[in-house]
């Protein structure tokens, strides 16, 4: 089946930093996003890209679908303690699988003040 | 408004018994999602349902994994004969409609723990 392989599996960064975080397919998708998971919730999505070559920013984040379609990466500008959680890329597929999200393994983001 | 909610929160039960967990979605949502996320790990997708039909059940592991919508709102995901291998956090999701464009908004989950 499909496989999302995320990078890096954790971070620890000091308050401040900025982030980066990819996320690469074997299998081409027809949409990207990426969710923030907190301890004992669900995932939130946070973007999502609907177009090869889109990028797109949603307050201090920034992400991009790359030209392929087996990628994606995720910036974090000037971290903030809040920022820590699980990060994760899910890709969607067209088609007769168009409904499911296939999603990276995650990283773990720590941020100290 | 009210998200998606789960019930029970945290459900634990012994090898070989029967559990249903309960998901009741965002009112007004005609699609609705079950996902497995097990420790250290992204979700993995079960079950999508579009109204009361099961569109795509092609992430159920095996027969002891069933679930129904029967009056498109509130789904129940069943398993028998419940494994050690089953623990995990089960995270039900929904959406406006089906398809790419729809955000999936989730609860927040059931932890299965079968000792």
């Amino acid at each position: 089946g499909q496989q999302l392989n995320q990078s890096p599996q954790s971070m620890f960064i000091q308050e401040g930093e900025d982030v980066s975080m990819n996320c690469t397919s074997s299998s081409i998708f027809n949409t990207w996003l990426w969710y923030k998971q907190d301890p004992g919730e669900g995932p939130v999505l946070l973007i999502a890209l609907y177009k090869a070559g889109e990028l797109t920013s949603n307050g201090r984040l920034t992400a991009q679908f790359g030209i392929t379609r087996k990628d994606s990466f995720l910036n974090i500008s000037a971290s903030i303690p809040s920022d820590v959680g699980i990060y994760f890329c899910a890709g969607q597929s067209g088609g007769t699988s168009y409904g499911k999200l296939t999603f990276g393994q995650g990283t773990i983001l720590t941020v100290h003040p | 408004g009210a998200g998606v909610s789960q019930t029970p929160s945290n459900k634990v039960t012994e090898k070989g018994k029967y559990v249903e967990l309960r998901c009741d979605p965002i009112s007004g949502h005609t699609a609705l999602y079950w996902y497995r996320q097990s420790l250290g790990q992204g979700p993995e997708f079960l079950i999508y349902f579009q109204g009361t039909g099961a569109a795509d059940d092609s992430g159920l592991p095996n027969d002891r994994f069933f679930a129904v919508r029967p009056e498109g709102s509130v789904s129940t995901l069943k398993i028998q004969r419940t494994e050690r291998g089953d623990s995990a956090v089960y995270l039900c999701a929904s959406s406006f409609s089906g398809g790419s464009g729809n955000e999936q908004f989730f609860g927040p989950g059931t932890r299965l723990t079968v000792l």
